[in-house]
């Protein structure tokens, strides 16, 4: 596609509810990222995902958060029984192979857990 | 040091004004360097990148400081619609792939 595709673009959802978050990045982009960013702050790095790598999870705040990139394209975002804490907008981000040349954004899905 | 420090703000300045924001980073290894412009409630789009010592483009310049471990960015001539977020972005030292973005400076143009 001509840029990255993320769906929903709002949920709401309960609390204890299990939430899927897509990503559809840009054609050939090798590398994938996830953020979130919740009210007033900055960005909050999650997983990355390059090519057939293992992803870097270093950022996933705990246990319930996972992601999984599927013939290395389409990205989905996983948060089991959420919390208050995890409301915030979750971006995603695609690159040609590595930072080097920037991210471009996907408009983010706004999560919203009541 | 944090590894992306910058004056949160915000800058309000009159149309036509010259401003310029700083910002600090803790991996000296960084090769390049971005900064970001986020409106509000919007994602974060790619500005500038900064390869070398600087990068310019029309009214914005942005320029690099190794030995000192900073970057700007230098806004000429604001206009209303350069109001926004703008963030501060460099390489993870932990990470091939990863980018730590700054908690961004605010900036507001002012007719």
């Amino acid at each position: 596609g001509a840029g990255v595709s993320q769906s929903p673009s709002n949920k709401v959802t309960e609390k204890g509810k299990d939430v899927e978050l897509r990503c559809d990045p840009i054609s050939g982009h090798t590398a994938l990222y996830w953020y979130r960013q919740s009210l007033g702050q900055g960005l909050e790095f999650l997983i990355y995902f390059q090519g057939n790598s293992a992803p870097d999870k270093s950022g996933l705040p705990s246990d319930r958060f996972s992601a999984e990139r599927t013939g290395g394209s389409v990205s989905t975002l996983t948060i089991q029984r959420t919390q208050q804490e995890d409301s915030a907008v979750y971006l995603c981000a695609s690159s040609e192979d590595s930072y080097f040349y920037g991210y471009t954004f996907g408009s983010g899905t706004r999560l919203t857990v009541v | 040091r944090k590894e992306v420090e910058q004056d949160p703000g915000p800058f309000n300045v009159p149309e036509g004004a010259t401003v310029a924001f700083n910002c600090t980073y803790s991996n000296s290894a960084s090769q390049s360097f971005f900064w970001y412009r986020q409106d509000c409630r919007k994602e974060p789009k790619l500005l500038m990148s900064v390869y070398s010592s600087g990068n310019e483009d029309g009214r914005f310049t942005a320029q690099l400081n190794r030995a000192s471990q900073y970057i700007s960015l230098l806004i000429r001539d604001s206009k209303l619609s350069d109001s926004a977020t703008y963030l501060c972005v460099v390489p993870y030292g932990g990470s091939q792939g990863n980018l730590i973005f700054g908690k961004g400076t605010k900036l507001s143009v002012k007719p």
